[in-house]
């Protein structure tokens, strides 16, 4: 059975790097790109449900992001360990948000990770 | 980026209805959308991809429909189950966007 476990704080200061891991069983970060992506995706009131950036392998290491974060965000592979993890630097309140990781297939989001509720605070 | 449109925003639904959501893509997407079931404290559930295909174990009164521009979720007889929130995304470029909701309510 295919599962995605996230860890990592839920409580972030100001200005500091926001850091989740997102732990995969049942498959592999390494998969193809052609058949799985591995995303991160958040959700808030204000916000709703936004998409924050991907990577897949493809013979090569790819990353794709939204371009409002593009210059604080990096979701790098850990493929010794089997997992993926996202970065989000210089953290106001407004990235206060219920962070996913998931996986996609043709682009659509078949498995999800339990949520990380991160809150930015001092 | 591309804009999602979901309506209504909520809908009120007794049990055995047949319930429609709209979604409108703000360019033509083609048939790249998908949608999703989110319950209270879960994370989305997909139901549907590639507008019509129906994901593995998804119940068979859920259908999906649309392209271009223009798409609709169906619950064709509502389940006690089946309130929750629901969400269209687009998957034709990046980034990829979702619509606002449709809230199913009792």
């Amino acid at each position: 059975q295919v599962q995605l476990q996230q860890s990592g704080p839920r409580l972030v200061k100001p200005s500091q790097t926001l850091s989740l891991t997102c732990a995969i069983s049942g498959d592999s970060v390494s998969t193809d790109g052609n058949f799985a992506t591995w995303n991160w995706i958040r959700q808030s009131p204000s916000r709703g449900l936004e998409w924050l950036g991907r990577t897949y392998y493809m013979s090569k290491w790819f990353n794709d992001y939204a371009v409002s974060l593009k210059s604080r965000i990096t979701i790098s592979p850990d493929t010794a360990k089997n997992q993926f993890s996202l970065q989000l630097n210089s953290v106001s309140p407004e990235d206060t948000a219920l962070y996913y990781c998931a996986r996609a297939q043709n682009r659509a989001f078949d498995l999800w990770g339990q949520g990380t509720v991160v809150t930015v605070s001092s | 980026d591309i804009q999602m449109t979901q309506s209504p925003s909520s809908v009120s639904a007794s049990v055995g209805d047949r319930v429609t959501i709209t979604c409108r893509a703000s360019q033509d997407i083609t048939t790249w959308l998908a949608w999703y079931q989110q319950k209270p404290g879960k994370a989305p559930k997909l139901l549907i991809y590639g507008a019509s295909n129906l994901q593995s174990g998804v119940p068979s009164r859920f259908s999906g429909s649309g392209s271009g521009t223009d798409f609709t979720l169906t619950i064709s007889r509502l389940q006690p189950e089946d309130f929750a929130t629901y969400y269209c995304q687009h998957a034709h470029n990046f980034p990829l966007t979702f619509g606002g909701g449709t809230k199913v309510e009792i």
